[in-house]
């Protein structure tokens, strides 16, 4: 079982506004940043949120992030069908020395 | 351009030893606060982070696979190699590398292609 929690499913029409969440514990999420990562069928995970609320170069505005206590969300808007993928929160985890942990991945379908 | 490029053997048989390395280019493990770490994802399944090898040679490890994971750099060739072993079927997955670029939390940018290992007899 993964350490962060997600929906394993979620779904939106085009236009639609969906978003993912992501629940962890104060050894993680609760004090540290956390991270989303997308990634399209068939290719590697890509960087899409980092430090909580940022957007790399690159990625479109339509994707954002939040967090607050142990709790972390992806909003999407304005979806479009090249947003189907899977999507991934992260965060570093300060328990048992230290260790990188994943939620267990949300698949989005774009009805 | 930073690019990331896993290499080793696609094929395993049980209780064998994983060797995989992770050839990098457009930065530097000699930079304060860079990291490269390992990934693996079995076959329909979720993400699970292994390891992770620091600048200052500072390694950290999955609790649950620690005994059975190594970690190393060779800084002078850009490789980071991971070491695993007594490998079993449960231990097919794609296998990433990825750039930590700095001690923020798990921030991994950008990741390798990924190579699929399979474990079989």
């Amino acid at each position: 079982q993964s350490v962060l929690t997600q929906p394993p499913s979620a779904s939106g029409t085009p236009g639609q506004r969906v978003t993912i969440s992501c629940s962890g514990s104060s050894s993680n999420i609760g004090n540290n940043y956390v991270y989303w990562y997308q990634q399209l069928p068939g290719s590697a995970p890509k960087l899409l949120i980092y430090k909580n609320n940022q957007r790399p170069s690159g990625v479109p505005d339509r994707f954002s992030g939040s967090k607050s206590g142990t709790s972390a969300s992806l909003a999407i808007s304005g979806l479009r069908s090249e947003d189907e993928a899977d999507y991934y929160c992260a965060a570093w985890d300060d328990s048992l020395s230290g260790r990188g942990v994943f939620g267990g991945g949300t698949k989005l379908t774009v009805l | 351009q930073i690019t990331l490029k896993e290499s080793g053997p696609t094929l395993v048989k049980p209780t064998q030893t994983l060797t995989l390395t992770c050839t990098f280019s457009g930065f530097s493990l000699r930079t304060s606060g860079v990291g490269v770490g390992w990934i693996r994802q079995p076959p329909g399944k979720a993400l699970e982070w292994l390891a992770l090898i620091y600048w200052d040679e500072d390694k950290r490890y999955s609790p649950s696979l620690k005994s059975r994971l190594t970690i190393t750099k060779d800084t002078s060739k850009n490789q980071v190699v991971l070491t695993m072993t007594n490998m079993g079927p449960v231990d097919t997955a794609t296998y990433y590398c990825a750039r930590r670029p700095s001690s923020d939390g798990l921030w991994l940018d950008p990741w390798g292609q990924g190579i699929l290992v399979t474990v079989s007899s």
